[in-house]
C-alpha cells in the first residue's frame, strides 16, 4: 500500500517558468490538500478538493492552479514561479476519522 | 479565523527527562485537535485525535490532554528517537473542515 506519493522529490525552477507537482493517493480518499511550508513554521493550506471535480481555495492560493479529474491524482501547478515560492510543498488525503495521510513532500527551489 | 500557536518553538531535553508541548488554539467550533509527528525531510504524521475537552489519549511515552482552550503534549522519560518536531492542528465543524496548523516545536532529546 503505497500511501500519498509526491513527484519530484526536488526540483529547480528559473524565474517565470511553470510546473506541475504530481500526487497520487491509493487509498480511495475523497479529501486531499496541498500545503506549503517554509523554514521554522507549520503548514499552510493552499488549495484543497472534497472530491472529483470539487476544488477549492486555502489560505494561500495566489500562483497556483488545481484540478482533480480523478479520485486519485491531484496535481498542483505554479503558473509563473517566483522566489517566494522556494518551499517544501506536501499533499495529503484525509481519510476515517478525519486523519491525514501526508507524502514526503517536494523540495522546490525558485532561483 | 482559527488560530494555533504552539510554545516552544523548541525544547532540548536530556534522555529520561519529562517534559510538556504547549498547543494553545482558537477555532469556530471543534471537530478535532491532531498531533502529528514530522521527521526531517519526511511528511507529517498522525499521533492522536482528540475531541472534546477532558479527553486524553496515550501512545507509548507520548500522552496527549485537551481543555476548551489548550492541548498539551506530555513527553515522559524521552529517548533520542523522539526527537522530532511535534504538529499541532485543529480542525473545525465549518469551512469544510479545513485545518489549521501551528509552527510546530522541534524536539531534540540527548542521550
Amino acid at each position: 500500500n503505497a500511501g500519498v506519493t509526491q513527484t519530484p522529490k526536488f526540483q529547480v525552477l528559473k524565474t517565470g517558468q511553470s510546473m506541475t507537482l504530481q500526487c497520487a493517493q491509493d487509498m480511495n480518499h475523497e479529501y486531499m490538500s496541498w500545503y506549503r511550508q517554509d523554514p521554522g513554521m507549520g503548514l499552510r493550506l493552499i488549495h484543497y478538493s472534497v472530491g472529483a471535480g470539487i476544488t477549492d481555495q486555502g489560505e494561500v492560493p495566489n500562483g497556483y492552479n488545481v484540478s482533480r479529474s480523478t479520485t486519485e491524482d491531484f496535481p498542483l501547478r505554479l503558473l509563473s514561479a517566483a522566489p517566494s515560492q522556494t518551499s517544501v510543498y506536501f499533499c495529503a488525503s484525509r481519510g476515517d476519522k478525519n486523519i491525514q495521510y501526508f507524502g514526503a513532500g517536494t523540495r522546490l527551489s525558485v532561483l | 479565523e482559527d488560530q494555533v500557536t504552539q510554545s516552544p518553538e523548541a525544547l532540548r531535553l536530556q534522555e529520561g527527562e519529562s517534559s510538556s508541548l504547549n498547543c494553545s488554539y482558537t477555532v469556530s467550533g471543534l471537530r478535532g485537535l491532531f498531533w502529528y509527528r514530522q521527521d526531517p525531510g519526511k511528511g507529517p504524521e498522525f499521533l492522536f485525535t482528540l475531541y472534546s475537552a477532558g479527553e486524553e489519549k496515550e501512545k507509548e511515552r507520548l500522552k496527549a490532554t485537551l481543555t476548551k482552550k489548550e492541548s498539551f503534549l506530555h513527553i515522559t522519560a524521552p529517548k533520542p528517537e523522539d526527537s522530532a518536531t511535534y504538529l499541532c492542528a485543529v480542525q473545525p465543524n465549518t469551512n469544510a473542515g479545513k485545518s489549521t496548523f501551528g509552527d510546530g516545536t522541534t524536539l531534540t532529546v540527548k542521550p
